[in-house]
């Protein structure tokens, strides 16, 4: 069984550009998270996804972030315009259901450097 | 805000030795979860304790819960090399939505030497 996959895994790039992430859960899992893990930090959530739904976007910072789950499966996370403090690594997560009961299953993350 | 606080920061021992990590948390928890990240990689899920649990074992894992110190442990008997990695505590903290969200801590750094 395939594992949850992002791309890129690395991005580099000059600060006031996009940029976007992608996620492609689980096959079967429900729940999608992302998160943003700071160096020597744990991860935070920003966003979880019931199906196509958004459900707990209360640590996205909604004017520059924005995420999408157009048809309930794969995911794409964006930012508009990076910022310098946006460097970080940011990881997709998915579940079955949830419940907190639940293990995540993560995917490797992608890293942002913005310069 | 990060519930969970883990203890030590970093530990460094010699391979075939046992590594103890614990965690501290704020709140009330129904459980509590421990991931391992090694380098450069996402985290993978170790164990879950319910808070009805003083003690769960997998493999060389052993966690401990105590709710009444609000405080659970990880114990990694005989180590190897291939556990170097970050350990994590993680528990499901109510989010500014209002539904439960995980909350991971900063993490303990292991570093088991050959």
């Amino acid at each position: 069984e395939a594992g949850v996959v992002q791309s890129p895994r690395y991005k580099i790039i000059e600060k006031k550009q996009p940029v976007a992430f992608w996620c492609n859960p689980i096959s079967g899992h429900n729940t999608l998270y992302w998160y943003l893990q700071n160096l020597g930090q744990g991860p935070e959530l920003l966003i979880r996804y019931e199906n196509e739904e958004a459900v707990d976007d209360s640590q996205l910072p909604k004017d520059r972030f924005s995420a999408e789950r157009l048809k309930g499966v794969d995911s794409t996370l964006k930012i508009q315009p990076a910022e310098l403090g946006d460097s970080a690594v940011y990881l997709c997560a998915s579940s079955p259901t949830y419940l907190t009961y639940n293990e995540q299953f993560f995917g490797p993350g992608t890293r942002l450097t913005v310069l | 805000s990060q519930q969970g606080e883990e203890d030590p920061q970093a530990l460094s021992i010699q391979e075939g030795e046992n590594a103890t990590m614990n965690c501290s948390y704020k709140t009330s928890i129904n459980n509590l979860q421990w991931y391992r990240q090694n380098s450069g990689r996402g985290l993978v899920h170790l164990i879950l304790i319910r808070s009805n649990e003083r003690e769960k074992h997998s493999g060389r894992l052993r966690v401990t819960l105590d709710t009444s110190k609000k405080s659970s442990s990880l114990l990694i008997t005989a180590s190897r090399a291939a556990d170097t990695a970050s350990y994590f505590c993680a528990t499901p903290v109510v989010s500014g939505a209002g539904s439960y969200q995980l909350t991971f801590g900063k993490g303990t750094k292991l570093s088991v030497i050959p």
